[in-house]
């Protein structure tokens, strides 16, 4: 596979439970992203990890938890989610973080939380 | 904050030009993105501007005014295929850096 993989591409989670997006990329970055992308409302950066540390955590709630296990996998584990945190979340990752470079993103999961 | 402001929606002919603007507010100003996001896709990288200029790629051209705070992008010899939203987003430098984006324009496409 090439490029920026996500998965599931669908997800529909009741408040209670616990889910966990995975993302893949196999472009050789160092840096990788989470985002969510509401309707009607800019593409908000969420976390950002570069060399596997995380260094950026735009005061996203607690529920929503990031994994970086090595440069080519990212993870969002969701926990007793709102109704409000149903979006479309979108991985990306570009080579360095440094000034964001030229990002690739992935396909992104729509998340409806019930 | 840091609002990055572009047109809602915008229409216009098979085969014109067109042009979106972006407008931001310039305090920690790095550098400006286009992305490129059709319906029920993922954005894809346009372009990516820090200097004063216009910079030409192919049909799509982007510019920018860093005094004015001020950015456009340029779409010629436009195809029905160009419908889509196109995001403008600046990255911030600092400490950490933020990235923030527009709400994006639509583009419609019409023959």
């Amino acid at each position: 596979e090439t490029g920026v993989t996500q998965t599931p591409r669908h997800l529909v989670m009741g408040m209670t439970n616990k889910k966990s997006l995975k993302c893949e990329q196999h472009l050789g970055h160092n840096a990788m992203y989470w985002y969510k992308q509401s309707a009607k409302k800019p593409l908000e950066l969420m976390f950002v990890y570069s060399l596997e540390e995380r260094v950026e955590n735009n005061s996203v709630p607690s529920r929503f938890s990031p994994e970086c296990p090595n440069s080519s996998h990212l993870f969002l584990h969701l926990h007793t989610l709102q109704p409000e945190d149903s979006a479309l979340y979108l991985c990306a990752s570009s080579q360095e973080k440094r000034e964001f470079n030229e990002q690739y993103f992935g396909p992104g999961t729509r998340l409806t939380v019930t | 904050g840091q609002n990055i402001d572009q047109p809602t929606e915008m229409t216009a002919t098979e085969g014109a030009i067109v042009q979106i603007n972006c407008t931001y507010q310039t305090s920690g100003f790095n550098g400006l993105f286009w992305y490129q996001q059709h319906a029920g896709e993922a954005p894809t990288f346009l372009s990516y501007n820090v200097l004063d200029g216009l910079e030409e790629k192919g049909r799509f051209s982007s510019f920018l005014s860093r005094s004015k705070g001020y950015s456009y992008l340029l779409l010629k010899e436009l195809q029905m295929k160009d419908s889509a939203s196109y995001l403008c987003a600046v990255f911030y430098g600092g400490s950490q850096g933020n990235l923030i984006f527009g709400k994006g324009t639509k583009l419609s496409v019409k023959p």
